[in-house]
């Protein structure tokens, strides 16, 4: 069974700090990675995608994957109250056309 | 309208009920998918298709039918359900199969079962 997880968190920081938000996979096959913000009663909305090894910036959010490791993770620089949320963290599925693996998801909150 | 589109937004209905769910995406893509949210879960992945065809089904119970009568829309009929069937169901949409392609999700049916 290929798993993706995260810590259900809730991840508390202080407005204008760094939130760290962490991701291991099982499926050593998985090309590709993805970062989804989640507001409470909404859909997931896309933040960030990271296909290679290293850091991949934009704007406030990092992302950066160790694929020896197997780990994924979000760096949200400066973060805002309007930042809280749960992120979801998703893995394509080697084995699968089509198919992404996704973490249940941190809760972060950003208190002012 | 714009993105992934899906109605209703709320339903709630008895186990004998039939009922369909809708998705409709505006973003010319060729795949498209079902996915159930249940509370502290993660998104579990029911049904794929690609150029109409379905590509994946997860083993998802009967009771959960899908159509997918053109690249732009996707169907979800329910039947028969029970009340762990109560979720949020998720439609999403992405260019094609490839590992790379984004996926983009619509708002949502919350559904609930009594």
């Amino acid at each position: 069974q290929k798993e993706v997880e995260q810590n259900s968190g809730p991840l508390s920081v202080p407005e204008g700090a760094i939130a760290s938000l962490n991701c291991t996979y099982s499926d050593r096959g998985s090309q590709s990675f993805f970062w989804y913000r989640q507001y409470s009663g909404k859909s997931p909305e896309l933040i960030m995608s990271i296909y290679s090894n290293g850091d991949k910036e934009d704007g406030r959010f990092t992302a950066q994957l160790n694929k020896a490791s197997q780990y994924v993770s979000l760096l949200i620089r400066d973060s805002q109250p309007s930042d809280s949320a749960t992120y979801l963290c998703a893995a394509s599925f080697s084995g699968g056309y089509n198919k992404l693996i996704f973490g249940a998801g941190t809760r972060l909150a950003v208190h002012p | 309208e714009t993105g992934v589109t899906q109605t209703p937004r709320h339903l709630v209905m008895g186990m004998t009920n039939k009922k369909s769910l809708k998705c409709e995406q505006h973003l010319g893509h060729n795949a498209m998918y079902w996915y159930k949210q249940s509370a502290k879960k993660p998104l579990e992945l029911m049904f794929v298709y690609n150029f109409k065809e379905q590509t994946e089904n997860n083993s998802v119970p009967s009771r959960f039918s899908p159509e997918c009568p053109n690249s732009s829309h996707l169907f979800l009929h329910l039947h028969t359900l029970q009340p762990e069937d109560s979720a949020l169901y998720l439609c999403a949409s992405s260019q094609g199969g490839a590992p790379t392609d984004t996926q983009y999700f619509g708002p949502g049916t919350r559904l609930t079962v009594l």
